[in-house]
């Protein structure tokens, strides 16, 4: 499978607890964004990385929230002490650097509950 | 500020008649809209995309508008299936600080359902 993938799939913790999920961009993308999905609404941006460079960040990420994507190919993404109101499926898209080509390929997404 | 307006939120149609979904955008810097389907459990989609220098684009049985003077875009299926349900999203472009790159600000999703 060629296209962007993430682990886990799933995950159940407990408030408080630290989480971590992962993801793997196509392997030629450089651009790479993370994204919340909360049920019934639409995708919520995040952050976006160029490479491994940190480029962007939302006012919704607060300071509990890290991402990481160190050699420029895979990314993490840390949330801290956990909250109720961070369950949500946690996506990850990535897209060439080529000129103009703007299109972002979604991985199937974290889907994160927070007892 | 950064939003799109995504209608109607539910629609439910008749095999084979044709479905409209409408989204308006605030950011008249916007440039690219693309438009995703979303499974139940699977990731987002692309099924068209548009950008500001064309007015329309089709792909078989989809096609989308654009109106950048009064900064709506619309979604076009005709001929709908059983398999066309799922939940449709729009976006749009917002240029990120230094340009070159940009986010997506998505609508809240319309949830297709086409009736055998």
């Amino acid at each position: 499978d060629t296209g962007v993938s993430q682990n886990p799939r799933h995950k159940i913790t407990k408030r408080g607890q630290n989480v971590t999920f992962r993801c793997d961009p196509i392997s030629e993308h450089n651009r790479l964004y993370w994204y919340r999905q909360t049920l019934g609404q639409g995708p919520e941006f995040l952050t976006y990385f160029q490479n491994e460079a940190q480029l962007e960040k939302s006012r919704l990420l607060s300071d509990r929230f890290s991402a990481e994507r160190p050699k420029g190919s895979f990314s993490t993404l840390e949330i801290q002490r956990t909250e109720q109101g961070d369950s949500a499926m946690y996506l990850c898209a990535s897209s060439s650097g080529l000129a103009g080509a703007n299109t972002q390929y979604f991985g199937p997404g974290t889907r994160l509950t927070v007892l | 500020g950064e939003n799109v307006e995504q209608h109607p939120s539910t629609l439910s149609v008749q095999e084979g008649d044709s479905a409209v979904i409408k989204c308006t955008y605030s950011d008249s810097a916007s440039n690219y809209f693309p438009w995703y389907k979303q499974e139940l459990g699977k990731r987002p989609q692309l099924i068209i995309d548009i950008r500001s220098n064309v007015g329309e684009k089709k792909d078989q049985r989809i096609a989308v508008t654009l109106n950048k003077t009064a900064k709506h875009f619309s979604l076009h299926i005709t001929e709908t299936q059983p398999e066309d349900s799922a939940v449709y999203f729009c976006a749009a472009s917002i240029p990120m600080f230094s340009g070159g790159y940009n986010k997506l600000i998505f609508g809240a999703g319309t949830r297709l359902a086409v009736h055998p």
